[in-house]
């Protein structure tokens, strides 16, 4: 099955820094996400992203299928930000979706 | 709009004891559905997946069933809990992106 790489496993960022999170796939994906998970556990989709740029607020992703990585943009870093960055795609007739083992990021004040 | 309900959010049953997990969809028909586990600190691994009534594909073969009873029903079950099937039990179902609920935390002691 598709294996997916995250990196880096952990970041520390002062408040207003800007980072990037990354995610390799081992074979083509057409569905590729990134998701953020808060402290209470919640997964909130954040793109849905199978090729090309998105941007939303002072986030922004960036799929490049065809060298099969997703990068991840997080500009102006809150502490509301921390969490752990999920990132998954797949293939195939029912689209199931493999996960990485997600970048921990935690933003001090 | 799309909701998705999962419940109980925090589950603590004995090893041995039966287990039932419900998810349900409002706002759409015959959804895919995915039942993921979290394990402490890891990442997410897909448990199972169905694309209709009755029609379930498992991923991981382990002490653990689903099954899919109505079009926006899913359940994940066990006749016997191991201390193993501790962990956080997140339903999801897709659109084509995935969503989420909010998870069952499930310790088994």
């Amino acid at each position: 099955g598709i294996q997916v790489e995250q990196s880096p496993p952990d970041l520390i960022l002062q408040e207003g820094a800007n980072s990037t999170l990354r995610c390799n796939f081992s074979d083509s994906v057409n569905n590729l996400q990134w998701f953020h998970q808060n402290p209470w556990g919640q997964l909130i989709n954040l793109f849905y992203i199978p090729s090309g740029t998105k941007q939303n607020g002072r986030l922004s992703a960036t799929t490049v299928a065809t060298e099969r990585y997703s990068l991840l943009y997080i500009s102006s870093s809150q502490t509301t930000d921390s969490g752990v960055y999920f990132c998954g795609g797949g293939s195939g007739g029912y689209q199931k979706v493999t996960f990485g083992t997600g970048t921990k990021l935690q933003v001090i004040p | 709009s799309q909701t998705i309900h999962q419940w109980p959010a925090t589950l603590v049953q004995p090893v041995g004891s039966p287990l039932s997990l419900e998810c349900t969809v409002e706002g759409t028909s015959n959804p895919n559905l995915y039942w993921y586990r979290q394990a402490a600190g890891r990442g997410l691994q897909l448990l199972f997946y169905s694309v209709g009534i009755g029609q379930i594909s498992s991923e991981v073969p382990q002490n653990l069933s689903a099954s899919r009873p109505q079009d926006r029903q899913f359940i994940l079950s066990s006749k016997k809990l191991l201390l193993s099937d501790s962990g956080f039990y997140l339903c999801a179902w897709r659109d084509p992106a995935l969503h989420f609920g909010n998870g069952t935390r499930l310790t088994v002691t």
